[in-house]
């Protein structure tokens, strides 16, 4: 497609249920990154993709945090048994490598 | 490891006053730098980059030169408008850190009519 894709928009879930976000990146698009963006508050790095695998997986908060990416495309980040703290917008980011990044729109994940 | 460190906001301005938000790295190798911005209610994007030493980078009226004796980028206009308000959000991307794209905590501008 022609941008970053992000699926869904908003999301509301009640606490300790699962939820999946979607990613497309933009075609032929080497890097992919999830970022967390709390109200009023800056970016929090959660994951990075060079092609299908993670080299940097440190900013994940927890082992309920997981991501996975496959065909060197699509990009999905698993949160489960949601608690009202993982309440923010998701932001999916992708690049050529060591070039600019394009963001989608984001998910709004609410936890209630 | 590489990081980013912008002033803290939220900064308030005038319109037509002259706008400085300092950016500082720390990286291994010889990065790019980029500025984003983020307007309310909206996603973010690139405003601009520089790739190498002593580059300008500019756009809509907004420069920011990469400075490597200060490992420096920071992002100047000479004359803000109302529109200009945004969060400001300052990365780098470096090969010897993976390329992975790192970005500092974001300022805040406000501007006033």
């Amino acid at each position: 497609g022609a941008g970053v894709s992000q699926s869904p928009s908003n999301k509301v879930t009640e606490k300790g249920k699962d939820v999946e976000l979607r990613c497309d990146p933009i075609s032929g698009h080497t890097a992919l990154y999830w970022y967390r963006q709390s109200l009023g508050q800056g970016l929090e790095f959660l994951i990075y993709f060079q092609g299908n695998s993670a080299p940097d997986k440190s900013g994940l908060p927890s082992d309920r945090f997981s991501a996975e990416r496959t065909g060197g495309s699509v990009s999905t980040l698993t949160i489960q048994r949601t608690q009202q703290e993982d309440s923010a917008v998701y932001l999916c980011a992708s690049s050529f490598t060591g070039a600019e990044a394009f963001f989608g729109q984001g998910t709004r994940l609410t936890v209630v | 490891g590489d990081s980013v460190t912008q002033m803290e906001g939220p900064v308030t301005l005038s319109e037509e006053a002259f706008l400085t938000i300092n950016c500082t790295y720390t990286a291994t190798g010889y990065p790019s730098l980029f500025w984003y911005v983020q307007y309310p209610g909206e996603g973010l994007q690139l405003l601009l980059k520089a790739t190498k030493a002593d580059d300008k980078g500019s756009n809509k009226g907004f420069e920011a030169t990469y400075r490597k004796e200060t490992t420096s980028f920071h992002l100047e206009k000479g004359s803000v408008q109302v529109s200009d308000s945004a969060v400001y959000f300052c990365a780098l991307s470096d090969g010897a850190g993976g390329f992975k794209t790192i970005f500092g905590a974001g300022t805040r501008l406000f501007v006033k009519a």
